[in-house]
């Protein structure tokens, strides 16, 4: 069972380029969800999705974009990097039943801007 | 709005030490908490949970009581180990369902000395 995958696990950019961070789960998670963690910062919230042709906007969202064409995948593009983007980027999914609490996090990918 | 503050790390403990992270939350409502860890190099996972007053969470020998009066939830644990090394996350949600978010607190760094 891979739980939560993202690739790739590390990426370099250069100012004002593009790029897609991949997401994928095979719990058939109707939930999934983007944060960045920078330090002293906590995780705060991107973009989520409840569902394939379902988006909308966390705590942090300009300069991303998200789309969710199936219920596995949830990409996350940057369309021009900025060094303010530099973080880590961690992807997480769940069930959206009444109880069910617990996000199953990907091991993470570490952007660098320059 | 909602909100979590926990304590300032780094924390440095001999192995075999007690320790006591301190998480107080603020919220509306009636909020899940939960604790997360983080091990070098990977993405979070859940540790315990406590979805109303007064439950006591526990995993692993940590434990943290879900106290509605002075709105806390701190992580304990009698005896640490070195393999206990890592970043601990205080997060809220509402009940689960479709839409609620986690909210972290900015982490609090642990560090176990053999």
């Amino acid at each position: 069972n891979a739980g939560v995958t993202q690739t790739p696990k590390f990426q370099v950019l250069k100012t004002g380029q593009s790029m897609t961070l991949q997401c994928a789960q095979d719990m058939n998670h109707e939930y999934m969800s983007w944060y960045r963690q920078d330090p002293g910062m906590g995780l705060r919230l991107i973009h989520y999705s409840v569902g394939a042709g379902i988006t909308d906007q966390g705590e942090v969202p300009n300069g991303y974009n998200v789309s969710r064409s199936t219920t596995e995948d949830f990409p996350l593009r940057l369309l021009s990097a900025a060094p303010s983007q530099t973080s880590v980027y961690f992807c997480a999914s769940r069930s959206i039943g009444l109880f069910s609490y617990e996000q199953y996090f990907g091991p993470g990918t570490r952007l660098t801007v320059t | 709005g909602n909100s979590v503050t926990q304590m300032e790390g780094p924390v440095t403990l001999s192995e075999e030490a007690f320790l006591t992270i301190n998480c107080t939350y603020t919220a509306t409502g009636y909020p899940s908490l939960f604790w997360y860890v983080q091990y070098p190099g990977e993405g979070l996972q859940l540790l315990l949970k406590a979805t109303k007053a007064d439950d006591k969470g526990s995993n692993k020998g940590f434990e943290a009581t879900y106290r509605k009066e002075t709105t806390s939830f701190h992580l304990e644990k009698g005896s640490v180990q070195v393999s206990d090394s890592a970043v601990y996350f205080c997060a809220l949600s509402d009940l689960g369902g479709a839409t609620n978010k986690l909210i972290f607190g900015t982490g609090t760094l642990l560090a176990v000395q053999p």
